[in-house]
């Protein structure tokens, strides 16, 4: 079956640090992965899409100098939240797919940010 | 701005009967709707698929999909406590393929 493992699962860090979550794709090929934000104030926001080949596009209030991702092949991605501050708290959660369109998203179970 | 919108916020159902929840697209673009369920503390899963106009049924789930006013729609009968999640409605278009854009959710409780 396919599966998305997604680490660290908690992280607290201090307000102006910075940390990275990483996601990795099993039984299937990870062709495009998107990392979203879930928080209680908006929910789920889609912050980036990375697809192999193509360039990452960042949403609006989203951008490559705050989270930083990588995604060098079909099976692996990661996501730096740089100089996080209160606002970055919530669930990340990677979510990746192996076609396009009509193919369900597979999700890793979430790194939850806290700032203190 | 959020462009897949979900009503009710929340909603709460005793045990044995009938969920109804809504989702509609803003963006007249959308091809493919999703259902995914949030299990408290877990990751979103599929649920359900629906691609083209009418009904489809999967155990007590049916999900109905109109896609002139691009609204779907999710029914849970025989609701059951294990029912109680967040249900996210998700779409994408053949357009963009790879961006799925997800609601803010509705929050199902089925009271025993």
């Amino acid at each position: 079956g396919a599966l998305v493992y997604q680490y660290p699962r908690r992280t607290i860090c201090k307000s102006g640090t910075s940390m990275r979550m990483e996601c990795q794709a099993v039984g299937f090929q990870a062709t495009s992965v998107a990392w979203y934000r879930q928080s209680p104030q908006k929910t789920f926001e889609l912050i980036a899409l990375s697809t192999v080949n193509s360039a990452i596009k960042y949403e609006q209030n989203f951008t490559q100098e705050k989270f930083p991702i990588s995604h060098p092949n079909l099976s692996f991605s990661s996501m730096t939240v740089l100089n996080a501050y209160l606002e970055d708290r919530g669930l990340y959660l990677c979510g990746a797919r192996e076609g396009p369109a009509n193919t369900e998203v597979f999700f890793g179970k979430g790194t939850r940010l806290t700032v203190v | 701005q959020q462009k897949v919108q979900q009503s009710p916020e929340s909603l709460i159902v005793p045990e044995g009967g009938m969920a109804s929840l809504n989702c509609t697209s803003s963006d007249r673009n959308v091809d493919y709707f999703w259902w995914y369920r949030q299990h408290s503390g877990k990751s979103p899963k599929m649920l359900m698929s629906i691609f083209s106009n009418g009904e489809k049924e999967e155990g007590r789930f049916t999900v109905h999909l109109n896609k002139a006013s691009l609204h779907t729609s999710l029914h849970i009968r025989d609701s059951q406590p294990s029912d109680s999640a967040l249900y996210l409605c998700a779409a994408s278009k053949v357009t963009n393929a790879y961006k799925v854009i997800f609601g803010k959710g509705t929050h199902l409780h089925v009271l025993p």
